[in-house]
């Protein structure tokens, strides 16, 4: 069946260094791959997503890696700041006929001042 | 914020009682996505409403059931309550039902007792 894992459930970053938060899929179909960003008592909020015939998107102070060939997802936020501290999901999704996302389980990631 | 609004934000219920989560979606919005977020996992696709009609659903039972309505707003409701319902209720609006781009409201709680 489908999943979609992320390694590490914590990350602790200082301050004004890059974070980089990790996930593998096992679905190899996934048309499209999603990072969210949920803080706390909030709902997930849409950061960058890519499809599957890319392997690098960039935002702003964001990008996402796509590697098909060992199935993993990576999202790298430059210069993190104390408003980054969040859970950070990865996602995927079906080109299909509906917006089904498929969340993995969530790294929390806190930002050291 | 996101424009899209939840309500209510806290319920409490009891086990066998029945619950009704009400959902704005953004303007220009015709798809309408729930989803369960259980406390320290990912959200969970429940269904998807898009104009009026459920349009691919996840694997949840006949109980929990849904609406929308012509102005797009959609309800989620949930029969004989079970506790492990208790959860966060997502909805996610998007300008289509095949986008990857949904904004999610902040969520109702439900505590089932």
């Amino acid at each position: 069946g489908e999943s979609v894992g992320l390694h590490l459930p914590t990350l602790s970053v200082q301050e004004g260094d890059n974070s980089i938060i990790n996930c593998a899929y096992s679905n190899s179909a996934s048309d499209y791959f999603i990072w969210y960003k949920q803080e706390s008592g909030k709902g997930p909020q849409f950061i960058i997503d890519i499809r599957s015939n890319m392997d690098k998107r960039q935002g702003q102070r964001v990008t996402v890696l796509l590697n098909k060939t060992v199935k993993h997802l990576s999202l790298q936020i430059a210069a993190t700041q104390p408003g980054d501290s969040a859970v950070y999901f990865c996602a995927e999704k079906n080109s299909g006929g509906y917006q089904k996302v498929t969340f993995g389980t969530g790294t929390k990631l806190q930002v050291i001042p | 914020e996101t424009g899209v609004t939840q309500s209510p934000t806290h319920l409490i219920k009891t086990r066998g009682q029945q619950v009704t989560l009400r959902c704005s979606s953004q303007s220009g919005h015709n798809t309408v996505s729930w989803y369960q977020q259980a406390l320290g996992q990912g959200p969970q696709f429940i269904f998807q409403y898009y104009r009026e009609e459920e349009n691919g659903r996840g694997n949840f039972p006949p109980r929990f059931s849904g609406l929308q309505f012509p102005n797009y707003s959609s309800e989620l409701n949930v029969n004989a309550l079970e506790l492990d319902d208790s959860a966060l209720y997502l909805c996610a609006s998007s300008r289509d039902r095949a986008g990857t781009e949904a904004f999610f409201g902040q969520g109702t709680r439900l505590t089932v007792v």
